[in-house]
């Protein structure tokens, strides 16, 4: 089971340049997620989409954007990186948003912005 | 959400139980416990959750008090596999389902 899937897993940006980070996920879930998580942290929401077709703003969602494509792809796409985004990214999905739902985890894009 | 508290580090050796703490004084009734870990270099997994009974799984069992305050995760007999950061996590009833990741608790587990 591939389950979340992120792509790159590392990759290196300049100061002002842009990328999107894919995640892709094959368990049929309507929920997707995109946290980051910086050393020594607990990771932080920065969108989400509960079902195809919406998105909504997390905790930190200054400096991102997303797209939800399809219901297995949500991607989060960097306009202008800044060295403060330089973080582990994980996306995440759900069946449902409610609460007592699990999410389950992609293994993370680490992004380093020099 | 409601803030949990837990222990930065506990040590276990293998094959033994292991007991993880969390205080959870603020929670509401409509909170969910949640238990996520996270080993090295990987994403979160998701461990167990419980709102007021006991529960168990084939990770690990989960024993809520009778006043909610506080819960246990309990791994029956730790493994090397089991080091990892635990959290636990509460989640509103009526939230969209965002996690709240605090500091959680460092498990070392020693061969």
């Amino acid at each position: 089971n591939a389950g979340v899937t992120q792509t790159p897993k590392f990759q290196v940006l300049k100061t002002g340049q842009s990328m999107t980070l894919q995640c892709a996920q094959d368990m049929n879930h309507n929920s997707m997620y995109w946290y980051r998580q910086d050393p020594g942290m607990g990771l932080r929401l920065i969108y989400y989409s509960a079902s195809e077709g919406t998105t909504d703003k997390g905790e930190v969602p200054n400096g991102y954007n997303v797209s939800r494509l399809n219901k297995r792809e949500f991607s989060l796409r960097l306009e202008s990186a800044a060295p403060s985004q330089t973080s582990v990214y994980f996306c995440a999905s759900s069946e449902a948003r409610a609460a007592v739902q699990p999410q389950h985890f992609g293994d993370g894009t680490r992004l380093s912005i020099l | 959400d409601a803030k949990t508290t837990q222990p930065n580090s506990m040590e276990s050796n293998e094959e033994e139980p292991v007991h993880l703490p969390c205080n959870h004084s603020t929670i509401s009734g409509t909170d969910y416990i949640h238990w996520y870990r996270q080993l090295p270099s990987q994403g979160p997994e998701y461990v167990i959750h419980g709102l007021t009974s006991n529960v168990n799984n084939r990770m690990a069992s989960l024993a809520i008090a009778e006043d909610r305050k506080s819960s246990t995760l309990i791994l029956h007999r730790a493994t090397l596999r089991d080091a990892a950061v635990y959290y636990c996590i509460l989640r509103a009833g009526t939230s969209y389902g965002k996690l709240t990741f605090g500091q959680g608790t460092i498990l070392t587990v020693h061969p």
